[in-house]
């Protein structure tokens, strides 16, 4: 099974409302990192929050972690029809020199 | 412009023939990755290199090959020993490691004629 699960798989919102996506994991990590893709396209990084933080903020994004229940949520508030994208949370697993990805959450906002 | 390249967008693969994609950055990033992405999923890990000449096996390196002779390129090659190789390749480079940002190429398609 996977390192990395997101939840829901899929989200469909209303412009101007907020958008939650959870991520869990099951081994310790040393950072925890949030990527968004748009359809047929490479990954852009959207924010990275290391294992000794509990929430980190850029513009509309809120991510959280939560160690002691292996999980992280992404917010996205006042969403925008350009938020449209699939979101992948990857964990850096300690002693593992590499990232492990989700399957994500392919989010859809509505004009 | 500093980046990370990949080419081609799409590549056409016949039964038998092994294909190379390239991968190119000039962020003098000494690591590089490579990914695939099969449709509705996430990235699986085919293999890494943290520095010129040396590389690992990642999740799913079987039946691909890999070389870093120069620090700004990382190519991969399919080969024919790969069965199932459609799907959405992805190269990234990072500082020096997988605790840092990863940035991503824009991809490429491999399809099987």
């Amino acid at each position: 099974s996977q390192q990395g699960e997101e939840d829901p798989q899929a989200l469909s919102i209303q412009e101007g409302e907020n958008a939650t996506m959870n991520c869990s994991y099951k081994t310790s990590i040393n950072n925890l990192q949030w990527y968004r893709q748009n359809s047929g396209r490479g990954l852009v990084h959207l924010i990275l929050i290391r294992s000794n933080e509990r929430e980190k903020h850029s513009g509309r994004l809120r991510v959280t972690l939560d160690t002691s229940k292996k999980s992280s949520s992404l917010l996205i508030t006042a969403s925008r029809a350009a938020d449209t994208a699939s979101y992948f949370c990857a964990t850096e697993i300690q002693g593992a020199q590499k990232l492990v990805f989700g399957q994500g959450t392919r989010l859809t906002i509505n004009p | 412009d500093g980046g990370i390249t990949q080419s081609p967008k799409y590549l056409f693969r016949k039964e038998g023939q092994n294909v190379t994609l390239s991968c190119e950055q000039n962020l003098n990033h000494d690591a590089m990755y490579w990914y695939r992405q099969d449709p509705g999923q996430g990235l699986r890990l085919i293999y890494y290199s943290q520095i010129v000449n040396d590389f690992q096996k990642g999740d799913i390196a079987e039946g691909y090959s890999v070389s870093r002779e120069k620090k700004e390129s990382f190519p991969l090659t399919v080969t024919s020993a790969q069965k199932n190789p459609t799907a959405f390749y992805l190269c990234a480079s990072s500082e020096t490691g997988a605790r840092e940002t990863q940035y991503f190429g824009p991809g490429t398609r491999l399809l099987v004629l």
